[in-house]
């Protein structure tokens, strides 16, 4: 089955500055890509997805990179704001045995100091 | 669009007792539902796959009689933590699937934290 990595675990960052999240990906059928905001105590947001026929997408402050060929995905946040702290987390999914179920990342905890 | 709710959103029972957690789908008709359970600072476990008319669908480890899910229309899915534990306390959160060209893309509703005494 599909496993996604995701790294860092923790990432602290000053207000205004850049963050960056990484992740791979096991199953190569694999070809949606989606990121998830989850605030403490509520449900995870979608806040931007990829799929595989595209290798860069960007909505406002937030963008994702996709490497198909090395199975890895990004997430880029700029201009980070105090209300970005949150858990972030990737996810993987394709039309193979998974049966378009999403496999999650660990999660990120992304605090934005001030 | 596309707005996912859960109802309860917390709920507190004794051990022994049974659960049940709504999870609808607002604005769209969602032909497949996802429960996960999520335990502090961790990932979201799969549960199970609820489609509309068919049983359920369950991750390896998920115990069916255990964790009964309907899904008996369209817009609502339905888990029920049959004779609840202390160990069966987490925060259950469903989804629900897009339709047309985003069948891939999942909702989430708000979560429903579990406390079993």
């Amino acid at each position: 089955g599909e496993n996604v990595e995701q790294h860092p675990s923790t990432l602290s960052v000053q207000e205004g500055d850049s963050a960056v999240i990484k992740c791979t990906y096991s199953d190569s059928a694999s070809n949606y890509f989606p990121w998830y905001k989850q605030e403490l105590g509520k449900g995870p947001q979608l806040i931007i997805d990829i799929r595989s026929n595209v290798g860069e997408k960007k909505d406002q402050r937030i963008a994702v990179t996709l490497n198909k060929t090395a199975k890895h995905f990004s997430l880029h946040i700029t201009e980070t704001q105090p209300e970005d702290s949150a858990v972030y987390f990737c996810a993987a999914s394709g039309p193979g045995g998974g049966g378009n179920k999403l496999t999650f990342g660990t999660g990120t905890q992304l605090k934005v100091e001030l | 669009g596309a707005v996912v709710s859960q109802h309860p959103s917390r709920v507190i029972c004794k051990s022994g007792t049974s659960v049940k957690i709504e999870c609808r789908s607002l604005d769209f008709q969602a032909t497949t539902m996802f429960w996960y359970r999520q335990f502090p600072k961790q990932s979201l476990m799969l549960m199970a796959t609820s489609n509309e008319g068919s049983k359920a669908t369950y991750e390896q480890g998920v115990e069916k009689d255990k964790f009964l899910i309907n899904h008996a229309s369209l817009t609502l899915s339905t888990l029920t933590v049959t004779s609840a534990h202390p160990e069966d306390s987490s925060f259950y959160i469903c989804s629900a699937r897009g339709q047309g060209a985003f069948t891939d893309t999942q909702y989430f509703g708000p979560g429903t934290r579990l406390t079993v005494l």
